[in-house]
């Protein structure tokens, strides 16, 4: 069993709301993703990391941003939430090895009013 | 840039029936991963497959991966409920680490 954690699992907020979602991996590894999922469709990057210090853009663009100050940690960031940014957001890493499988996270399943 | 699809996006089986879906990509694959995700679960990795022409069987479920390493397959024989969710195929493209996902097959099993 993969160890990755994501908090909050459910998120209702309000417009123009400042919200954080946590991810945290326990597994060192140095590769970590965000993707963001409509119900039932497929997956987007919208971030990634390589490592600490390191943070990159997905292929999705986002409104969204990024840090990665500890391995084992990368928190995603909205300054200001829309209904627009509702979506269930899906946090996963790999080990630093090429083309690894990836290990993701319960998800957030994110409402903006 | 890099488009993974998959056919059907669909599939409602009756269980104890076969079931098959197609992964195709725009450019070549340096691997092919399948991973499966429950109705309201996160993706789960299930296999990764590199050299091409590979063929890899987990009990029911046999994936393949096309010679000119473009496409793939995953095929369930004689489904059960257990088997329903979304797969999911993904790959980096050479020279890239991240993964494009596929669209999706999402399966529905029919008791």
């Amino acid at each position: 069993e993969a160890d990755i954690y994501q908090t909050p699992r459910y998120l209702v907020i309000g417009t123009g709301k400042k919200i954080t979602l946590e991810c945290s991996q326990t597994m060192g590894h140095d590769k970590m993703y965000w993707y963001q999922q409509d119900p039932g469709m497929e997956l987007h990057l919208i971030h990634y990391s390589y490592g600490v210090n390191s943070t990159e853009k997905g292929d999705l663009s986002s409104e969204s941003t990024v840090s990665r100050i500890r391995t084992e940690h990368f928190p995603l960031t909205l300054e200001s939430a829309r209904p627009s940014h509702t979506s269930q957001y899906l946090c996963a890493s790999s080990r630093p090895t090429s083309h690894n499988e990836q290990f993701f996270g319960p998800g957030t399943r994110l409402t903006v009013l | 840039g890099q488009q993974v699809m998959q056919i059907p996006q669909y599939q409602h089986v009756q269980e104890g029936e076969d079931f098959t879906t197609y992964c195709n990509s725009s450019t070549t694959l340096s691997n092919i991963q399948w991973y499966k995700q429950r109705p309201g679960g996160h993706p789960v990795f299930l296999i990764q497959l590199v050299k091409s022409g590979e063929v890899k069987k987990q009990k029911r479920l046999t994936f393949q991966f096309g010679e000119a390493k473009k496409n793939s397959s995953l095929h369930i024989t004689a489904t059960q409920t257990t088997d329903v969710g979304t797969y999911f195929c993904a790959g980096p493209g050479f020279g890239n680490e991240k993964l494009t996902f596929g669209t999706g097959t999402r399966l529905t099993i029919i008791p």
